[in-house]
């Protein structure tokens, strides 16, 4: 059944170190992004994607690099620039149908803790 | 700068009886508002969405309201089941075509929890 997947769901690494987050999406939407969520605020976004090879930085991009060279994948890079990078990162994808918006579906989120 | 506003951190009902959680905006430009739910360590869930073109739209036992002079929204929940004890998000987006189409802004989130 189609969704989409988030690897690994718990993310350890040394500060310094940068640390790629898999996004994988079999919904065949053309649209993903990127969110964080920290305690106590809502989803911020990262970076966003409408089509392969495109993307468009989100609120908060300092610090994250993407890539959309597939349809299903967007990645996500969180580099040592990034002040404070343990979060809660959640990716998201959505229809493109060039009339509106619609709603994002989500997937289950990656805790990534960086010491 | 807020858009997107939750100002109730957390809400507590009793079973069986309505849950309402409410939103306000600042952006006129918005035009399409949706309620997420979400429980711990999971991605949110879609729930309901509205369009601005109207002003009530259910779906079983959730109703979501409308309000464009106020820039207000709000999610109501007949009847409160404690298996809707979760995070609430509303957001919000504004078709701009090109470039700023799907993007969405979202509230801090209000917590809910119904007890049997």
């Amino acid at each position: 059944d189609g969704g989409i997947t988030q690897s690994p769901k718990y993310l350890f690494r040394k500060e310094g170190q940068n640390v790629t987050l898999s996004c994988e999406q079999n919904l065949n939407h053309d649209a993903m992004y990127w969110y964080r969520q920290d305690p106590g605020q809502g989803l911020r976004l990262i970076y966003y994607s409408q089509i392969v090879n495109d993307f468009q930085k989100g609120d908060i991009a300092e610090g994250y690099s993407v890539s959309r060279e597939k349809k299903e994948s967007f990645p996500l890079t969180v580099t040592s620039a990034q002040k404070n990078p343990t979060a809660f990162y959640l990716c998201a994808s959505s229809r493109n149908r060039g009339a509106g918006a619609d709603e994002q579906y989500f997937g289950p989120g990656t805790r990534l803790t960086v010491t | 700068d807020q858009q997107v506003k939750q100002n109730s951190p957390s809400l507590s009902v009793q079973e069986g009886r309505i849950s309402i959680l409410n939103c306000d905006y600042t952006n006129s430009m918005f035009d399409y508002f949706l309620w997420y739910k979400k429980y711990p360590a999971e991605g949110p869930t879609f729930l309901i969405s509205i369009s601005s073109i109207k002003d009530k739209n259910e779906d079983g036992r959730f109703t979501v309201f409308l309000n464009k002079s106020a820039k207000h929204l709000s999610l109501h929940i007949v009847p409160s089941q404690p298996g809707d004890s979760a995070v609430y998000f509303c957001a919000a987006s504004r078709w701009a075509g090109g470039t700023s189409y799907g993007k969405l802004t979202f509230g801090q989130g209000t917590i809910l929890t119904v007890h049997p």
